[in-house]
């Protein structure tokens, strides 16, 4: 099956700092969605992005499919942001089953 | 409010019991999905189902069963049969069509086989 690797693995910042989250993917996707996962455990969707560039407020999305990453980008960091971020894709199948990275974690601090 | 409930939020198991998780949705989506998660690691595909009264196995369906009567419901039946069923179980929801296979996460469900 599909394979996906997220890095870093952790990521500490200071707030205000900014920083780049990769995703890559070993096959072609239909589907590539990035999530939240507070520290409650809800998945919160960021983007569903399986190609293009996307933003929303501090958050930006880009995947290059044909290169098969994605990365997503968080500007002006915030303590809110804390979490971790995951990386899911879905192959060409018509069934969207996603599979997913193991994440990141980032702590942001004051 | 529109949206994907799970029950409970927490469950206890003995050993040897079936628990079934509930899942529900009113967002009138087609497909729907469940995943669990072990700490540190990401999500795992259990069951999917794509229309009423159809689901398929996924890649860790073993000492699992579901069923989907209704487009809103998909409960999932953990079984004995499963040899390590303690994990955070989540079900999401999909539409199908409109250019999207955008997946929608309800809360969850933190089993512990005690």
């Amino acid at each position: 099956g599909i394979q996906v690797e997220q890095s870093p693995p952790d990521l500490i910042l200071q707030e205000g700092a900014n920083s780049t989250l990769r995703c890559n993917f070993s096959d072609s996707v239909n589907n590539l969605q990035w999530f939240h996962q507070n520290p409650w455990g809800q998945l919160i969707n960021l983007f569903y992005i399986p190609s293009g560039t996307k933003q929303n407020g501090r958050l930006s999305a880009t995947t290059v499919a044909t290169e098969r990453y994605s990365l997503l980008y968080i500007s002006s960091s915030q303590t809110t942001d804390s979490g971790v971020y995951f990386c899911a894709v879905a192959d060409t199948g018509t069934a969207s089953k996603l599979t997913f990275g193991t994440g990141t974690r980032l702590q942001v601090t004051l | 409010d529109g949206g994907i409930t799970q029950s409970p939020k927490y469950l206890f198991r003995k050993e040897g019991q079936n628990v079934t998780l509930s899942c529900e949705q009113n967002l009138n989506h087609d497909a729907m999905y469940w995943y669990r998660q072990d700490p540190g690691q990401g999500l795992r595909l259990i069951y999917y189902s794509q229309i009423v009264n159809d689901f398929q196995k996924g890649d860790i369906a073993e000492g699992y069963s579901v069923s989907r009567e209704k487009k809103e419901s998909f409960p999932l039946t953990v079984t004995s049969a499963q040899k390590n069923p303690t994990a955070f179980y989540l079900c999401a929801s999909r539409p199908s069509g409109g250019g999207s296979d955008t997946q929608y996460f309800g809360p969850g469900t933190r089993l512990t086989v005690l």
